[in-house]
């Protein structure tokens, strides 16, 4: 089946600082991925829709500017959390179509972001 | 708007056991609804799913029906085993899952011998 990886798995980081997290499919095309990010015990939230070669959709009440998505390429995009604070410590999960807008969406292992 | 909610876990049931996960949702048009499974350290997989009502998805032993008239898309196994603990996510989407998914909260499942 179609593969989807993160990178990192886990990150520590002070607060202030930024971090990327790179989400990449490795067999097939990915003309959409999505991100979410899941809370202890709770389920997973959209927060943005990623389309190769233009800008992302964010959902109502996440800040584009915090949390920039790049998805240069039909294989990958990128999360940047910037100027981190310890509540933006989450699980950051994505995950990406290929081919038909009706196909499955493949889900990334997920990035452990823990901000100090 | 879309919502899905699901029975709060966790669960925990001997070997052999039946298992029901309930799911309902409230959608404005006719989703396609998923059951996705996340084993401890892992990302989300798909288990089933189902696009139309009375469609029955099914895998590994887990079924679940679409029911309309309920609104529901409850999870089933007749006899669960312990590689059967994981987490289990309920979800819809408008499209057949190439758009945005809706997720209940996640049910844990614990099977012990």
């Amino acid at each position: 089946g179609a593969v989807v990886s993160q990178h990192p798995s886990r990150v520590i980081c002070k607060s202030g600082t930024s971090v990327k997290i790179e989400c990449r499919s490795l067999d097939f095309q990915a003309t959409t991925m999505f991100w979410y990010r899941q809370f202890p015990k709770q389920s997973l939230m959209l927060m943005a829709t990623s389309n190769e070669g233009s800008k992302a959709t964010y959902e109502q009440g996440v800040e584009k500017d915090k949390f920039l998505i790049n998805h240069a390429s039909l294989t990958l995009s990128t999360l940047t959390v910037t100027s981190a604070h310890p509540e933006d410590s989450s699980f950051y999960i994505c995950s990406a179509v290929g081919g038909a807008v009706e196909s499955e969406q493949y889900f990334g292992p997920g990035t452990r972001l823990t901000v100090t | 708007g879309n919502s899905v909610t699901q029975m709060e876990g966790p669960v925990t049931l001997s070997e052999e056991a039946f298992l029901t996960i309930n799911c309902t949702y409230t959608a404005t048009g006719y989703p396609s609804l998923f059951w996705y499974v996340q084993y401890p350290g892992e990302g989300l997989q798909l288990l089933l799913k189902a696009t139309k009502a009375d469609d029955k998805g099914s895998n590994k032993g887990f079924e679940a029906t679409y029911r309309k008239e309920t609104t529901s898309f409850h999870l089933e196994k007749g006899s669960v085993q312990v590689s059967d603990s994981a987490v289990y996510f309920c979800a819809l989407s408008e499209g057949r899952g190439g758009n945005k998914l809706t997720f209940g909260t996640g049910t844990q499942l614990k099977v012990e011998l």
